[in-house]
């Protein structure tokens, strides 16, 4: 297994259009994050799944934003109608969350800059 | 909720110094504790973890030790190199089945040489 796969690794867009990136965990993962990190900033919690459901999204996160794990497996994170405010690296993690909750591995990130 | 604070930065030193940067944390349980390292241009890795009270998590000459009694996971180095220069994040998480993970603010570390 080679690990998370995040794409796009990059993505410039105008203000207002529609953009969705996908992630790809450790194959036997059944957890599954999306954090956003902003320059010189620590990574901002979005949402996670386990398996195909969604467990948890950030009260902070607008409704433009939106996920989906539909199998369990690779999950989708879409922004809708972005501003300039969504430029941001969005990383996507996966993990083993069982009776322990074991760390985390992390994707190289997909940079979105919004122009 | 969970939190960790990290001491605020950044942090210079010169090649050889010895490294600690300072996390606490506070959540229910006995949660499981890690730091990551971001690499200039690079995504997050793990660099050490320890999972319950008095484990030592150590890697690449990096330690920390989980202290409950303090709520803080310190991150200690004898002896730093300028390839050791980059953002350092504690994290946890918290027992339980719908526990994240949740990080601290990151403290970026310089090492001249």
């Amino acid at each position: 297994d080679t690990g998370v796969s995040q794409d796009p690794r990059h993505k410039i867009t105008k203000r207002g259009q529609n953009v969705t990136f996908r992630c790809d965990p450790i194959s036997e993962h059944n957890r599954l994050y999306w954090y956003r990190q902003t320059l010189g900033q620590g990574p901002e919690f979005l949402t996670y799944f386990q398996n195909e459901a969604q467990l948890e999204k950030s009260r902070l996160l607008s409704d433009r934003f939106s996920a989906e794990r539909p199998k369990g497996s690779f999950s989708t994170l879409e922004i809708q109608r972005t501003e300039q405010g969504d430029s941001a690296m969005y990383l996507c993690a996966s993990s083993l969350g069982r009776l322990m909750n074991t760390e985390a591995f992390f994707g190289q990130g997909t940079r979105l800059t919004v122009v | 909720g969970d939190s960790v604070t990290q001491m605020e930065g950044p942090v210079t030193l010169s090649e050889e110094a010895f490294l600690t940067i300072n996390c606490t944390y506070t959540a229910t349980g006995y949660p499981s504790l890690f730091w990551y390292v971001q690499y200039p241009g690079e995504g997050l890795q793990l660099l050490l973890k320890a999972t319950k009270a008095d484990d030592k998590g150590s890697n690449k000459g990096f330690e920390a030790t989980y202290r409950k009694e303090t709520t803080s996971f310190h991150l200690e180095k004898g002896s730093v190199q300028v390839s050791d220069s980059a953002v350092y994040f504690c994290a946890l998480i918290a027992t339980g089945a719908n526990s994240k993970l949740t990080f601290g603010k990151g403290i970026t570390l310089s090492v001249r040489p």
